[in-house]
């Protein structure tokens, strides 16, 4: 079955420090992987993607993730936390086979920054 | 800002109502996702329409049901609303493969 684990449901860390949330994929098929970032009463917005080449990823905000097929992991990174980064955070997983792009998505990571 | 909207923001309804929710999609986009986000499920899937044709259905209840009009805009019908339906609905759309989500409308079943 397609599912996607995010282990931790609660990080902490503090203003300045790095950060690496874990996300894991169980997929039938080579898949596109998503980072997405909810702030409190906002929609989700895209953080980083991946589909194919390179498995070190860029996206906005200076967050990063790489791809590890042996693994099954998408692990978002970012080496200086900032307190606006505070929020929680969504892996998902698509179909590069398939006839409809629906995500499938785990079940979310809180940040919390310390100042 | 994602380009999709959704309204209305908030809905207060009681049990055994119907409501309707709105999403207009990014200018261009043929494909529309609806999604839940609610505390014990978390973000599933509920259905998805292509050019006004039905493409894919997740975990949708069959009080349930969405279209899609030719102007693209896509309605979430929820009816004998139940306690339980309470939840952040989202709506996305996409041109390719990266899906654009709306702010959510969040409805609360008293």
């Amino acid at each position: 079955a397609q599912s996607v684990t995010q282990p931790d449901i609660h990080i902490t860390v503090s203003e300045g420090a790095s950060l690496e949330l874990r996300c894991n994929y169980s997929y039938g098929a080579t898949p596109y992987l998503f980072w997405y970032v909810q702030s409190p009463g906002q929609g989700l917005q895209l953080l980083l993607k991946y589909f194919s080449g390179d498995t070190l990823v860029q996206g906005i905000k200076g967050f990063e993730a790489e791809f590890k097929r042996s693994q099954s992991s998408f692990n978002l990174r970012k080496p200086s936390v900032h307190w606006s980064d505070a929020a929680e955070y969504f892996c998902a997983v698509g179909g590069i086979y398939s006839n409809t792009g629906k995500l499938i998505f785990g079940q979310g990571t809180t940040l919390q920054v310390k100042p | 800002d994602s380009g999709v909207t959704q309204t209305p923001k908030h809905l207060i309804t009681a049990t055994g109502q119907r409501v309707t929710l709105r999403c207009s999609p990014r200018s261009g986009d043929l494909s529309v996702y609806w999604y839940q986000q609610s505390l014990d499920q978390g973000l599933q899937f509920l259905i998805q329409y292509y050019n006004g044709e039905e493409r894919a259905k997740g975990n949708i209840l069959e009080r349930f049901s969405a279209q899609q009009f030719p102007d693209l805009h896509s309605e979430l019908n929820l009816s004998s609303l139940e306690l339980g339906d309470s939840a952040l609905y989202f709506c996305a759309s996409s041109a390719g493969n990266i899906q654009y989500f709306g702010a959510g409308t969040r409805l609360s079943v008293l």
